[in-house]
């Protein structure tokens, strides 16, 4: 089966930093991917990594670790309009096919 | 179109009744998927579509849900007979491999589909 965890609910502050963990046992594995949901809209997608290593995009990195089964999203300078879901997924298939596997998302609140 | 497109909206059935989502992907990507996301949790796998092929169907929940993607654009899935239980927000993606093997998966804003 496959198994991806992240924590539910984090709260932080506007200005701070904040990193949010996904763990994942899966029987395939051809990449990572974060995504940002804001209820009642479409996950936006934030970050893909398959190699070793982190990630940077402006204020949103990713990092990936394939031998710990692990990975996570680190968000700097935060702001309002940053609380959100995130989704944590990995593309899970073989054979050149696609299917990704999601966490529960984790719920971030940012508080002034 | 510039995103995924999906219709409609929203969507109030009655139990029993069928229903039929449409997914407008990305122009030229071959990949497509629908993902159902129901409240609080994260989406789950349906189905996947390589062009015209369907590849995957083993998240479809039961034989009254079925996809289609005849000329390997437009896709529609369909919910024969629905329950309480369809009730749920229905997610398509689509993608397009890089050459350098890289992956960005695309959603559209769903079709939230309520069962009464």
């Amino acid at each position: 089966g496959q198994n991806i965890d992240q924590p539910t609910e984090m709260t932080a502050t506007e200005g701070a930093i904040v990193q949010i963990n996904c763990t994942y046992q899966t029987s395939g594995f051809n990449g990572l991917f974060w995504y940002q949901q804001h209820a009642g809209e479409a996950p936006t997608f934030l970050s893909y990594n398959v190699l070793d290593g982190l990630e940077e995009k402006g204020r949103f990195s990713s990092f990936l670790s394939r031998s710990k089964g692990y990975s996570y999203l680190l968000l700097k300078e935060l702001q309002m309009k940053d609380s959100a879901s995130y989704l944590c997924a990995v593309d899970v298939a073989n054979f050149g096919n696609e299917k990704l596997t999601f966490g529960t998302g984790t719920r971030l609140t940012i508080i002034p | 179109g510039a995103g995924v497109s999906q219709s409609p909206r929203y969507k109030v059935a009655k139990r029993g009744q069928d229903v039929a989502l449409r997914c407008d992907p990305i122009s030229g990507h071959v990949s497509l998927f629908w993902y159902q996301q129901a409240l609080g949790q994260g989406p789950e796998f349906l189905t996947y579509f390589q062009n015209e092929a369907q590849l995957d169907k083993s998240g479809l929940p039961s034989d009254r849900f079925f996809a289609e993607r005849p000329e390997g654009s437009v896709s529609t899935l369909k919910i024969q007979r629905t329950q309480q239980e369809d009730s749920a927000v229905y997610l398509c993606a689509s993608s397009a491999r890089t050459p350098e093997g890289g992956n960005t998966i695309y959603f559209g804003e769903g079709s939230w589909l309520t069962v009464v």
